[in-house]
């Protein structure tokens, strides 16, 4: 069984950092690529940053560019979101999610809460 | 960057009833567009991918349909299951999500 677990989240002040960290099991993980995506309250969907099967290539939103960081461990099953220069605006639920054949997410890890306030 | 205009924002059905959501991409797609499912207070649900690509799972009530930059999610016979909210998703040039269509009863 797919299962993605995130964790790291909490409450943080602006400008401050943050990393998130989502594990994986139930597949190969180095065989996918892995995505972030975050929900502010009561607000849509936005995609955040994309990383390569192998970590080679990475791509962000516009809005986290230069402040976030996408990064994965495949020897620990495990995705990373360092997040630096954080805003009020960042406050949201942040799911992992893997890439089905294009990028496309079908698996989704359950959320983890990061509110930006000080 | 393509956006995605999703509508409508709401719906209000009555169970048994067929509803369609639309999303229009602000260029061609090439049907690269996914369909989700969520509930209040949990992940997202892949329903649908590649325009009309049923995941496994997805009850046959859902469908999909579309090209170019117009493309179409209908539920046939509302179930109160159904009661959700949905989103598309383009992926033919990184990622973009609707808006969101809240689905509630009528």
């Amino acid at each position: 069984e797919v299962q993605l677990v995130e964790s790291g989240g909490g409450l943080v002040q602006p400008g401050r950092s943050m990393k998130l960290s989502c594990a994986a099991s139930g597949f190969t993980f180095n065989n996918y690529d892995m995505a972030w995506v975050c929900q502010a309250p009561k607000k849509g969907l936005e995609w955040v940053a994309t990383i390569s099967y192998d970590g080679s290539s990475t791509y962000y939103r516009d809005s986290v560019k230069g402040r976030f960081t996408i990064s994965r461990d495949n020897a620990k099953s495990t995705l990373y979101l360092q997040m630096d220069s954080l805003r009020s605006e960042d406050t949201a639920t942040y799911y992992c999610a893997r890439c089905a054949v294009a990028t496309d997410f079908d698996y989704w890890g359950q959320g983890v809460m990061v509110t930006v306030s000080s | 960057d393509i956006q995605m205009t999703q509508s409508p924002p709401s719906l209000s059905a009555s169970l048994g009833d067929k509803v369609t959501i639309t999303c229009q991409a602000s260029q061609n797609i090439n049907k690269y567009i996914a369909w989700y499912q969520q509930k209040p207070g949990k992940a997202p649900r892949l329903l649908i991918r590649y325009t009309s690509t049923l995941e496994s799972g997805t009850p046959s009530r859902f469908s999909g349909s579309g090209s170019g930059r117009d493309y179409s999610f209908s539920i046939s016979n509302v179930e109160s299951e159904d009661i959700a909210s949905y989103y598309c998703l383009q992926y033919d040039n990184l990622n973009t999500f609707g808006a969101g269509t809240k689905l509630e009863l009528k």
